[in-house]
């Protein structure tokens, strides 16, 4: 089955590390994108990738990083300069021209004390 | 800038009740909307969208939605819930079709169906 799969399903991390968030995809989008999760606050743009090797920021890319070495995967590191890491993550993709109509993965809890 | 306004936060009903959930935007150019709903601790996923043509659109699980261009509301609606409907529900808006066209979401709002 098609579909994009996030791991892990729950992380805990201590405070001062870095940590990448995974997301694969083998539905051939080209678009994928990353989003935050705030309770009360709907989701909000990290960055969106159109090709790989190439990427965008979005609303709130501060003290976060992505790649895009391969059209099927779309990492996100949050780093330590990262103010308020706790969140739900979640990864999507798309076709180009259907922006819109998002495919999301199950997401990722973090937790940082 | 465009913008989403959910204009409620929760809304509780009792099974087999009409349903309907608010969204309102903001945009100074056409728009593509959809509604996405997001079961607890999964991911989202597409119930509906317009791009063109009916205003009137139907997705999955029964639901529809009344895209009313004079008062900018996406209205979601379902005659008849089920228990199986209690999740969280977003609107959306785009500007565009390309994935440079940023996909802006409302807040959300908790359906509950109690028996």
């Amino acid at each position: 089955d098609g579909g994009i799969t996030q791991s892990p399903k729950y992380l805990f991390r201590k405070e001062g590390q870095n940590v990448t968030l995974s997301c694969e995809q083998n539905l051939n989008h080209d678009a994928m994108y990353w989003y935050r999760q705030d309770p009360g606050q709907g989701l909000r743009l990290i960055y969106y990738s159109q090709i790989v090797n190439d990427f965008q920021k979005g609303d709130i890319a501060e003290g976060y990083s992505v790649s895009r070495e391969k059209k099927e995967s779309f990492p996100l590191t949050v780093t330590s300069a990262q103010k308020n890491p706790t969140a739900f993550y979640l990864c999507a993709s798309s076709i180009l021209d259907r922006a819109g109509e998002q495919y999301f993965g199950p997401g990722t809890r973090l937790t940082v004390t | 800038a465009q913008s989403v306004t959910q204009l409620d936060s929760q809304v509780p009903v009792f099974e087999e009740a009409p349903v309907e959930l608010r969204c309102n935007y903001s945009s100074s150019v056409s728009v593509y909307l959809f509604w996405y709903v997001q079961y607890p601790n999964q991911g989202l996923q597409l119930l509906l969208k317009y791009l063109s043509g009916s205003t009137l659109v139907k997705g999955i699980n029964g639901f529809e939605a009344e895209f009313n261009k004079s008062q900018t509301s996406f209205h979601l609606r379902k005659p008849s819930v089920h228990i199986s409907d209690t999740a969280e529900y977003f609107c959306a808006v785009s500007e565009g079709k390309t994935s440079g066209s940023r996909l802006t979401f409302g807040e959300g709002t908790q359906l509950t169906v109690n028996p």
